[in-house]
């Protein structure tokens, strides 16, 4: 039974580029949530979203974020014309219908320079 | 409002056991979590506990919980090498949709 999978592990994109990435829940979670962890800091909520449907958003930056969780394929989290401020590991986790249990990716690191 | 607060730093020698504090300011909170990070890597859920419950044994793994302070521990016995890294408390308040984290603990196993 496969974990959390987050591609690419790695990215680095150029001040201005778009950085979009993915995050394919476990099998049989219909919920997924992302997290951003600055260097050295806890993990803080982005965004929480169901097949075709953002929940709660109330942690994603205003502009240039966003995010999207299909009916079919994985999770994206979308950032446009990205900042050195943006540079992070961002996370995806996944949960079954109770709810009660979030499993995590890997993490994606973002280096922008 | 909603804070975590962890101490940042705790070493304790092999074979001893650890105790990791965590300290939260949302009464409402439903469930309490643990969650461990190595190096480099994605965190894995350790142990929850349920609101309503003030203590929970998991194998080496102790929760407790005392909600009146708003006060949660987790203890390692014997702590092995492998327990090194980064141990991070959240909570979860409503339908556990959004977790609030701490700012981790790194807990450092010396020989």
């Amino acid at each position: 039974n496969a974990g959390v999978m987050q591609n690419p592990r790695h990215l680095v994109r150029r001040r201005g580029q778009e950085a979009r990435l993915r995050c394919s829940p476990m099998k049989g979670h219909s919920h997924v949530y992302w997290y951003r962890q600055l260097p050295e800091e806890g993990l803080k909520f982005m965004v929480y979203l169901q097949k075709e449907n953002i929940i709660d958003e109330s942690g994603m930056p205003k502009e240039r974020f966003s995010a999207e969780f299909p009916k079919e394929g994985p999770s994206i989290l979308r950032i446009q014309q990205v900042v050195r401020g943006d540079s992070a590991a961002y996370f995806c986790a996944s949960s079954p219908t109770s709810l009660v249990e979030q499993y995590f990716g890997p993490g994606t690191r973002l280096t922008v320079t | 409002g909603e804070d975590v607060e962890q101490s940042l730093f705790l070493s304790v020698r092999e074979g001893d056991s650890s105790v990791i504090n965590c300290t939260y300011t949302d009464s409402s909170s439903t469930y309490l979590y643990w969650y461990k990070q190595e190096p480099g890597a994605g965190l894995q859920l350790l142990t929850y506990i349920f609101s309503n419950m003030d203590m929970k044994q998991d194998q080496r793994l102790t929760v407790l919980l005392n909600k009146k302070d708003k006060h949660l521990s987790l203890r390692i016995a014997d702590t092995q090498t492998g327990d090194s890294a980064i141990y991070f408390c959240a909570e979860a308040t409503g339908t556990a949709s959004k977790l609030t984290f701490g700012t981790g603990t790194r807990l450092q196993v010396t020989l």
